[in-house]
């Protein structure tokens, strides 16, 4: 069974933290993807790594940072949390041998910033 | 830049009533279309592509390049169908996802 595994299920941080979320996927895929959900936007791309040390940004970066030092693990860090990243944040991962390939994605982390 | 749009936020039918979830896109390209569905506290997960032209779970989707629409349907709902459904597209040569904003489906006994 392939496995996204999020490293929190619920998070609850004070603004102006720092904060780390973590993503871990058993696949070997090369690309992973950070995504945040929010009612009525649906999921918006905040980074994607298609390599390891290798990342691009997406819709909504501001505030996000992340980082890839093992192709397993892709991590989000909010350098200063605020109220408004207040949100579900999605990780996944897909493969990249060939097109329309399934992305699987992780439980979720819902983050609570206050 | 690819966008896609789902215009009904939610949709409410009778069990064994028929169902029509919208998704139409903008894209100059070739696009891959997916439909993913998350079911009450289980993750997001992949109900169908394009490409396949299969039916799953019920369900079908017809891209038509015309419209630049990728439609589901069910001919008849069940209470199991409940659920919050995106559509996706990637872009030709492009791994990245871009989804609608979603659509809750409830199917009321």
């Amino acid at each position: 069974d392939v496995k996204v595994t999020q490293s929190s299920r619920y998070l609850v941080k004070r603004t102006g933290e720092k904060v780390f979320l973590e993503c871990v996927q058993d696949m070997d895929h090369e690309n992973m993807f950070w995504y945040r959900q929010d009612p009525g936007l649906g999921l918006r791309l905040i980074y994607f790594s298609y390599d390891v040390k290798m990342k691009e940004k997406g819709d909504i970066p501001e505030g996000y940072s992340v980082s890839r030092e093992k192709k397993e693990r892709f991590s989000l860090i909010l350098e200063s949390a605020s109220t408004n990243q207040t949100s579900m944040y999605l990780c996944a991962s897909r493969p990249q041998e060939r097109m329309n390939t399934e992305a699987f994605f992780g439980q979720g982390t819902r983050l609570t910033v206050v | 830049a690819q966008r896609v749009t789902q215009p009904e936020k939610l949709l409410s039918v009778f069990k064994g009533a028929p169902v029509e979830l919208k998704c139409n896109y903008s894209y100059s390209g070739s696009p891959e279309l997916f439909w993913y569905v998350q079911y009450s506290r289980q993750r997001l997960q992949l109900l169908l592509r394009h490409i396949s032209r299969e039916s799953i779970k019920g369900f079908t989707a017809d891209l038509n390049k015309g419209e630049t629409s990728f439609h589901l349907k069910k001919p008849f709902a069940q209470e199991e169908d409940s659920a919050m459904y995106y559509c996706a597209l990637s872009a030709s040569n492009d791994y990245k996802l871009s989804f609608g904003a979603g659509t809750t489906v409830t199917v009321r006994a």
